[in-house]
């Protein structure tokens, strides 16, 4: 695709929901990250893959938040038994380098947790 | 904790001012790198320079880097309202957190 793709852009859940949040990077880029952001404050950071692997995932906060990336493409943050807390915007960014190279940011998905 | 810190948080400025933000980080970074965002959605690239670079230009950007210090200056020269927006700093390589930011406001 022509950028970094993200789905939903909103989601609305209730607390105690499973949510996914989807990205689909630029085409053949091999980093991947996950940002969160809440307002007024900077992006957080979550995990970053190369390939298909979690180079570093020191940034998930607990065990309800998780991450794949399977085919080293497409990748899915998955956050089980949602909190009000988790409501933010979460970003996802490719990048051809690595970090090394500039990310491209997809327009995030916002999360609200009722 | 954070990786880059921006300075000023806030700034507030004509059209056509300089404006110029700083970035402090702590660890050991193969680049620097600048990022704009607008209305809390994506952010976009600005500008990158390499741990061996000490200043680089990009239209009306000038970015510099003093690894000594840990420290990055990012000038926007001749601002217009279209710059209001919040401007982040990055270290790749380094650990791979962003700053607080800086919000700049151009009035016109």
């Amino acid at each position: 695709g022509a950028g970094v793709s993200q789905t939903p852009s909103n989601k609305v859940t209730e607390k105690g929901k499973y949510v996914e949040l989807r990205c689909d990077p630029i085409s053949g880029h091999t980093a991947l990250y996950w940002y969160r952001q809440s307002l007024g404050q900077g992006p957080e950071f979550l995990i970053y893959f190369q390939g298909t692997g979690a180079a570093d995932d020191s940034g998930l906060p607990n065990d309800r938040f998780f991450a794949v990336r399977p085919e080293g493409s497409v990748s899915t943050l998955k956050i089980q038994r949602t909190e009000r807390g988790d409501s933010a915007v979460y970003l996802c960014a490719s990048s051809a380098r690595g970090v090394t190279g500039e990310l491209f940011f997809g327009e995030g998905s916002r999360l609200t947790v009722l | 904790s954070q990786q880059g810190e921006e300075d000023p948080q806030a700034l507030s400025i004509q059209e056509g001012e300089n404006a110029t933000m700083n970035c402090s980080y702590k660890t050991s970074i193969n680049n620097l790198q600048w990022y704009r965002q607008n209305s809390g959605r994506g952010l976009v690239h600005l500008i990158l320079i390499r741990s061996n670079e000490r200043e680089k230009h990009s239209g009306r950007l000038r970015v510099t880097l003093d690894t000594s210090k840990k420290s990055s200056s990012l000038l926007i020269t001749a601002s217009r309202a279209a710059d209001t927006a919040s401007y982040f700093c990055w270290g790749g390589g380094g650990k791979l957190i962003f700053g607080q930011g800086t919000e700049l406001s151009v009035k016109p």
